[in-house]
C-alpha cells in the first residue's frame, strides 16, 4: 500500500487563489521531504527540500514566496501555491525519505493543479 | 552538477520480448541509485534501489545493475507485459548537498499485446 498519501489528488481553481497540497508519510518518521514540479511528458524537476522544523531549501529559480512550505511535523509536509496563476498549472509530487541515506524515496500519488 | 541521461528515449515491444533500459550519470558520487515507474498522470512507484557499493538488485521480473565508477545503471525487464507500459526513470542520490534524487528525462515503454 501507499506510504505517502498527497492530497488533493486535483485541483481547479481560479486566478489569484491560494491553493494548499498536503504530504503525508503514512508508516514512518519523514525528517526530510521533497517538493517536485513536472510538466507534460517532462520529467521531475526538484523545487524545494523540506526539513521538519526549519526552513525549506529552495532550488535556484523557484520563488520561496509564491511556494511556502511549512514541514510542520515528521509526518507532514505541506506546499502553498499563493496567489496562482495560469503559468503554475502542473503536476506536484512530493516524496519523503527516512532519516538515513540508504534507504529509498518514496513518493506520493501527485496533485494536477490548474488554474483558469 | 549532476546530469542523467536515459536511453532509449521510448521502446515499443511485443509482448514477451526481454529489455534493457539505459541509464548514465555524470557526477559517480552517490549514495543510491532508484529506479521508478510512472503510469501516466500519477506519481512515482519505487521499483528498485540499488546501493552504491552493490552491483546489482533484483525483484521479481526486474533486475537492475549498478557500475558505479563508469556512470551507468541498466533497468532489465523480463518477459514483458503489457501492464509493464509505462515510463521509467532513474535517479541517483548524491552524496553533496541534500542528498538529493536527479532525475533522467524517462524511458517510455509500450509493450504491445
Amino acid at each position: 500500500g501507499a506510504v505517502v498519501s498527497q492530497h488533493p489528488s486535483w485541483v481547479i481553481c481560479k486566478s489569484g487563489t491560494s491553493v494548499k497540497i498536503e504530504c503525508r508519510s503514512l508508516d514512518f518518521q519523514a525528517t526530510t521531504m521533497f517538493w517536485y514540479r513536472q510538466f507534460p511528458k517532462q520529467s521531475l524537476m526538484l523545487m524545494a527540500t523540506s526539513n521538519e522544523g526549519s526552513k525549506a531549501t529552495y532550488e535556484q529559480g523557484v520563488e520561496k514566496d509564491k511556494f511556502l512550505i511549512n514541514h510542520a511535523s515528521l509526518t507532514l509536509s505541506t506546499l502553498t501555491v499563493t496567489s496562482a496563476h495560469p503559468e503554475d498549472s502542473s503536476f506536484y509530487i512530493c516524496s519523503a525519505v527516512r532519516d538515513s541515506s540508504n534507504q529509498p524515496q518514496h513518493f506520493g500519488d501527485g496533485t494536477r493543479l490548474s488554474i483558469l | 552538477k549532476q546530469e542523467v541521461t536515459q536511453i532509449p528515449a521510448a521502446l515499443s515491444v511485443p509482448e514477451g520480448e526481454n529489455l534493457v533500459l539505459n541509464c548514465s550519470f555524470t557526477d559517480s558520487a552517490i549514495y543510491n541509485l532508484q529506479w521508478f515507474r510512472q503510469d501516466p498522470g500519477k506519481g512515482l512507484t519505487s521499483l528498485l534501489l540499488i546501493q552504491s557499493s552493490q552491483r546489482e538488485q533484483t525483484s521479481g521480473r526486474l533486475n537492475a545493475s549498478l557500475d558505479k565508477s563508469s556512470g551507468r545503471s541498466t533497468l532489465y525487464i523480463a518477459a514483458s507485459q503489457p501492464g509493464d507500459s509505462a515510463t521509467y526513470l532513474c535517479a541517483p542520490r548524491g552524496i553533496q548537498g541534500a542528498q538529493k534524487l536527479v532525475f533522467g528525462q524517462g524511458t517510455r515503454l509500450t509493450i504491445n499485446p
